[in-house]
């Protein structure tokens, strides 16, 4: 079974550049997350979609990252302007179902796309 | 709504077993435990549901107290491969959404 695709591995850009991370989650599999892993801290819950309705973006910063999952399959997440701030690992993940402790279900993580803002 | 995890870094000699705990303010569905190695994405250990269960994998479990909203990861015997670093990710019901919020990690090393 093919695992959770993302591209690209790295990306090195200078402050307020914009830059695209592309995800391709497990087929099947109605949730996508995107979390943001900063050096030594855990995982951060940027946007969740439910095939290709938002559920929850409360913690993405609206006016600098948009996100989309167009047809419910793969998506992108879009730096505009970065900061130095953002520098972080850009994790893509994807479950089967939405209520996972209902359903006993699992995230899969993508290697995720390390992002350097100089 | 970030669960804490204790302690935030353990050292052992392999064989040696170790306990991490995470707890959270907020009422949860599920507890789920991740391992990451350095470079790596997170990988799943095991879910845990409400309901106070305990679970096993080899000689690595978990336990869950819903009352008092916390989870332990418990390793006994720890092999090399073990090393890495430990999340915690608790489900809870934020603004209308149900969402995996993860704790800040529990670094561990396994020397020889």
């Amino acid at each position: 079974e093919a695992g959770v695709a993302q591209s690209p591995r790295y990306k090195i850009i200078e402050k307020r550049q914009s830059v695209a991370f592309w995800c391709n989650p497990i087929s099947g599999h109605a949730t996508l997350y995107w979390y943001q892993q900063i050096l030594g801290q855990g995982p951060k819950l940027l946007i969740q979609f439910q095939n290709n309705g938002v559920v929850d973006d409360s913690q993405l910063p609206k006016d600098r990252f948009s996100a989309e999952r167009l047809k419910g399959v793969d998506s992108t997440l879009k730096i505009q302007p970065a900061k130095l701030e953002d520098s972080a690992v850009y994790l893509c993940a994807s479950s089967l179902v939405w209520a996972l402790g209902r359903t006993n279900e699992k995230l899969f993580f993508g290697s995720g796309t390390q992002l350097s803002v100089l | 709504q970030q669960p804490v995890q204790s302690p935030q870094a353990v050292i052992l000699r392999e064989g040696e077993d170790a306990v991490i705990n995470c707890s959270s303010s907020k009422a949860l569905y599920s507890v789920h435990w991740y391992r990451q190695k350095h470079g790596e994405a997170p990988v799943f250990l095991m879910i845990l549901l409400k309901g106070g269960e305990q679970k096993g994998h080899d000689k690595i479990s978990a336990s869950f107290n819903e009352k008092k909203q916390q989870s332990s990861l418990y390793l006994t015997a720890s092999q090399l491969s073990y090393s890495g670093t430990y999340f915690c990710g608790t489900e809870i019901w934020v603004q209308g959404a149900q969402k995996l919020v993860f704790g800040q990690g529990t670094r561990l090393t396994i020397n020889p």
